[in-house]
């Protein structure tokens, strides 16, 4: 089945090291997103790729990075967790044009713990 | 920005029951989608419903939507204990390639 994955379902990091989310998808869809989801609250979006091209979200903390090396794959990078990074990683993939009504497909999410 | 406004918050109901939810918003749209996030996992998208239209249904999904003041409802018939969810309002202002703005959800309780 076409479907979004993201690796690892769960995440542990420490204060300030590296860690790299990443998600995939076989929907071929041209535009891929990253939110950060905190407990009962909305999805916050945080970038996204329309095929290479990359849009960053205004308040976007200067932490967070993102890759897209082809149409399958994009990358969530954030260079130096801190405690307030610890949330739900959610991806998701979207299809523009031929009527496609901008419906996001979301992956299964990243937890990521920051100790 | 958060545009959409979910109502209520939180929501329990029996089985068997109709559970209402509604959401406001601030600026012209061009369509309106409700998304379903179950505890702990994803978003899945449940139904689109374009500024042109009033009402649309799928399965036991009932969504209105009403431009003039810039709201929407979500209704959900004949509930079971597997739409135990949070449900979430997104607004795109504009068809084709538009970002989603999200509301705050609604979180819905249904007992057997």
């Amino acid at each position: 089945d076409a479907m979004v994955i993201q690796n690892p379902r769960y995440q542990v990091t420490q204060f300030g090291k590296p860690v790299t989310l990443s998600c995939s998808q076989t929907l071929n869809h041209n535009v891929m997103y990253w939110y950060q989801q905190k407990s009962s609250q909305a999805p916050k979006l945080l970038f996204h790729y329309y095929d290479k091209d990359f849009n960053n979200e205004a308040d976007t903390p200067d932490n967070f990075q993102s890759r897209r090396p082809n149409t399958s794959f994009c990358f969530l990078d954030i260079r130096s967790p801190g405690l307030g990074d610890a949330a739900m990683y959610l991806c998701a993939t979207s299809r523009v044009g031929g009527g496609a009504g901008n419906e996001q497909f979301f992956g299964p999410g990243t937890r990521l713990t920051v100790l | 920005s958060q545009q959409g406004e979910e109502d209520p918050q939180a929501l329990s109901i029996q089985e068997g029951e109709n559970a209402t939810m509604n959401c406001s918003y601030k600026t012209s749209i061009n369509n309106l989608q409700w998304y379903r996030q179950n505890s702990g996992r994803g978003l899945v998208h449940l139904i689109l419903i374009r500024s042109n239209e009033r009402e649309k249904h799928s399965g036991r999904l009932r969504v209105t939507l009403d431009t003039s003041k810039k709201s929407s409802s979500l209704l959900i018939t004949a509930s079971r204990a597997a739409d135990t969810a949070s449900y979430f309002c997104a607004t795109a202002q504009n068809s084709g390639y538009s970002t989603l703005t999200f509301g705050k959800g609604t979180m819905l309780l249904v007992s057997p």
